[in-house]
């Protein structure tokens, strides 16, 4: 079946650092990819959409210039938290999908950053 | 308004039993879609089940079923002779709509505890 690649699955840093996320799907070409913040016993957040090729689109309450979002191809796209703090610690989740709706959303293992 | 509700945050089930975990949704689309995801405490977010608006059968998988019923706006997921393995959050799911801008929607989760 599908599958989504995000690397790395575990990131600790110091403060101050900037931090790439990578998401690829491996085996089907991914229109759209999304990336979502999920904090301890919660749903997940969207923070970004991304479509191959074009800008991502925030939601509101994300900071764009602090959550830089690139969707170079069909099977790439990366999320970098720039100057992180410690309030940017979280679990950061990618999702991938092809161009029918009636296809499973499919997610990759997530990233569990914390910043120190 | 999109709206995904799951009205168990938590559920213990003797192991081989069956549970079912609630799940209602509302929307104005006449075409969506709906899914169930399973996230252990490792973090990743698996793919389950889905069901179409417009299929007229539940769907299966395996142990898991979807109990689909559209007048309702129920979606209810059974998981027969539950294991121990089955313990996590699971979250129910949506995208209204069939267009390429329709962005997944998720409820808050019901957490899953299986008893030896």
């Amino acid at each position: 079946g599908a599958v989504v690649s995000q690397h790395p699955s575990w990131v600790i840093c110091k403060s101050g650092t900037s931090v790439k996320i990578e998401c690829r799907s491996l085996d089907f070409q991914a229109t759209t990819m999304f990336w979502y913040r999920q904090f301890p016993k919660q749903s997940l957040m969207l923070m970004a959409t991304s479509n191959e090729g074009s800008k991502a689109t925030y939601e509101q309450g994300v900071e764009k210039d602090k959550f830089l979002i690139n969707h170079a191809s069909l099977t790439l796209s990366t999320l970098t938290v720039t100057s992180a703090h410690p309030e940017d610690s979280s679990f950061y989740i990618c999702s991938a999908r092809g161009p029918a709706n009636n296809q499973p959303q499919h997610f990759g293992d997530g990233t569990r950053l914390s910043i120190l | 308004a999109q709206k995904i509700t799951q009205t168990q945050p938590g559920m213990f089930v003797q192991e081989k039993e069956a549970v079912t975990l609630d799940c209602t949704y509302d929307t104005s689309d006449q075409s969506y879609g709906l899914f169930w995801y399973k996230q252990p405490s490792s973090g990743e977010m698996i793919f389950l089940i889905y069901q179409g608006s417009y299929d007229e059968q539940n769907a299966t998988e395996g142990r898991y079923s979807l109990n689909f019923q559209k007048a309702r706006k129920s979606a209810n997921l059974v998981i027969s002779a539950s294991q121990l393995g089955d313990s996590a959050m699971y979250f129910c799911a949506m995208i209204p709509g069939y267009s390429s801008a329709s962005k997944i929607i998720f409820g808050s989760g019901t957490r899953l505890s299986i008893r030896p």
